[in-house]
């Protein structure tokens, strides 16, 4: 099955700073990369999505890329704010609808 | 809209009993799919379902089973209570192989001792 690694497991970054969060994936053939965001004691939710067709995506202070080649993508947070302090997971999905999950990264934003 | 709905929030158990999660969805999704999540850890997935009637094992299926009777429901049933079975348990569902985003219940937190 698809074996997702994310790094790093806990990022404290100054207010207003960028924070990045990678992730490796095993199998070649997934072909979407979700990212969620989960605050304490609630639901993930989706952030930002990408598919394999497609190299960079933006929605505002958040973007993702994609490295086929290499079997990684990232997750950008540019001007962070106290409120993206949360767990960040990413997950690929080689079904189209059945996704793996990375162990999660643990944002804090110091104000 | 009230999206994906899980119950109970919160349940102790004894080593050995039984129960059944439910959850249950109103967007007339096809996909639904049970994970846990322990401390510090992401998501597994244990069962999914593509639709009534069908459904399939996940990473994680040991001691766990499932059933999908209609669209809106899909329960996960625990036949003998294991420490090892404390977790989070999220439900999720997913519109379509083509609409991806999978949107997430509140959690039914389980202990059991």
């Amino acid at each position: 099955g698809e074996n997702v690694e994310q790094h790093p497991s806990t990022l404290s970054v100054q207010e207003g700073d960028s924070a990045v969060i990678k992730c490796t994936y095993s199998d070649s053939a997934s072909n979407y990369f979700p990212w969620y965001k989960q605050e304490l004691g609630k639901r993930p939710q989706l952030i930002i999505d990408i598919r394999s067709n497609v190299g960079e995506k933006k929605d505002q202070r958040i973007a993702v890329t994609l490295n086929k080649t290499a079997k990684h993508f990232s997750l950008h947070i540019t001007e962070t704010q106290p409120e993206d302090s949360a767990v960040y997971f990413c997950a690929a999905s080689i079904d189209d609808y059945k996704l793996s999950f990375g162990a999660g990264t643990t944002v804090t934003v110091r104000a | 809209n009230a999206g994906v709905t899980q119950t109970p929030k919160f349940r102790i158990l004894k080593i050995g009993q039984s129960m059944t999660l439910q959850c249950a969805q109103d967007m007339n999704h096809n996909y639904m799919y049970w994970y846990r999540q322990d401390p510090g850890m992401g998501l597994k997935l244990i069962y999914y379902s593509v639709g009534a009637g069908i459904t399939d094992k996940g990473e994680v299926p040991n001691g766990y089973n499932v059933s999908r009777s209609t669209t809106e429901d899909f329960p996960l049933r625990l036949e003998l209570a294991a420490p090892s079975q404390t977790s989070v348990y999220f439900c999720a569902s997913s519109y379509s192989r083509s609409d991806q985003p999978q949107h997430f219940g509140d959690g039914t937190r389980l202990s059991i001792l």
